[in-house]
């Protein structure tokens, strides 16, 4: 069963209003998840690593300003798009490791498909 | 140079075929290696970690070459519910904490 969960699947929202979604590990803490995006036919970027209470990490290239990340619990990561765009429509997805996350397997959450109008 | 880099495809196999895909990666310190796969506009699951000795779960087998720094994935006995995007996964050059993906390669399996 999944391991991971993420909310809402989809939303189609308009521009300049702002998207939370939600990820969730079930039946286990994660101190570190990582929320990634996909352009279609594009590989996986990895957005940002959100540490559980305290700051996320972004990488090169995303605003952390536009993308919040709110890791307030050890099950619960939020990422906030904010004054959305159409090239933010995209696909959303977050993960999680059950242990040393650099060297064990990911788990994903299903996916949030952002579409801005 | 790509990190991570994978034969985009489509690879397109009759029912039953084997077929193989490699993944070359870039950092030679690299320890860890996935394959996932992801179906369309699904999130991407894990297949099989590949460990150094190699190794094989039911139709799929996945091999490790260090000295020439590539993963391989080999599906015998091909399904139509193969069909998919194949995700060759490493950690990546800033370190051991960052996976980092490849573009995937495409597998159509046709009756």
């Amino acid at each position: 069963g999944a391991v991971v969960s993420q909310h809402p699947s989809w939303v189609i929202c308009k521009s300049g209003t702002s998207v939370k979604i939600e990820c969730r590990s079930l039946d286990f803490q994660a101190t570190t998840m990582f929320w990634y995006r996909q352009f279609p036919k594009q590989s996986l970027m990895l957005m940002a690593t959100s540490n559980e209470g305290s700051k996320a990490t972004y990488e090169q290239g995303v605003e952390k300003d536009k993308f919040l990340i709110n890791h307030a619990s050890l099950t619960l990561s939020t990422l906030t798009v904010t004054s959305a765009h159409p090239e933010d429509s995209s696909f959303y997805i977050c993960s999680a490791s059950f242990g040393d996350w650099g060297n064990s397997p990911l788990h994903f959450g299903n996916g949030t498909r952002l579409t801005v109008t | 140079r790509k990190e991570v880099e994978q034969d985009p495809g489509p690879f397109n196999v009759p029912e039953g075929a084997t077929v193989a895909f490699n993944c070359t990666y870039s950092n030679s310190a690299s320890q860890s290696f996935f394959w996932y796969r992801q179906d369309c506009r699904k999130e991407p699951k894990l297949l099989m970690s590949v460990y150094s000795s190699g190794n094989e779960d039911g139709r799929f087998t996945a091999q490790l070459n260090r000295a020439s720094q590539y993963i391989s994935l080999l599906i015998r006995d091909s399904k139509l519910s193969d069909s998919a995007t194949y995700l060759c996964v490493v950690n990546g050059n800033t370190g051991f904490q960052k996976l980092v993906f490849g573009t995937g390669t495409r597998l159509l399996v046709s009756p």
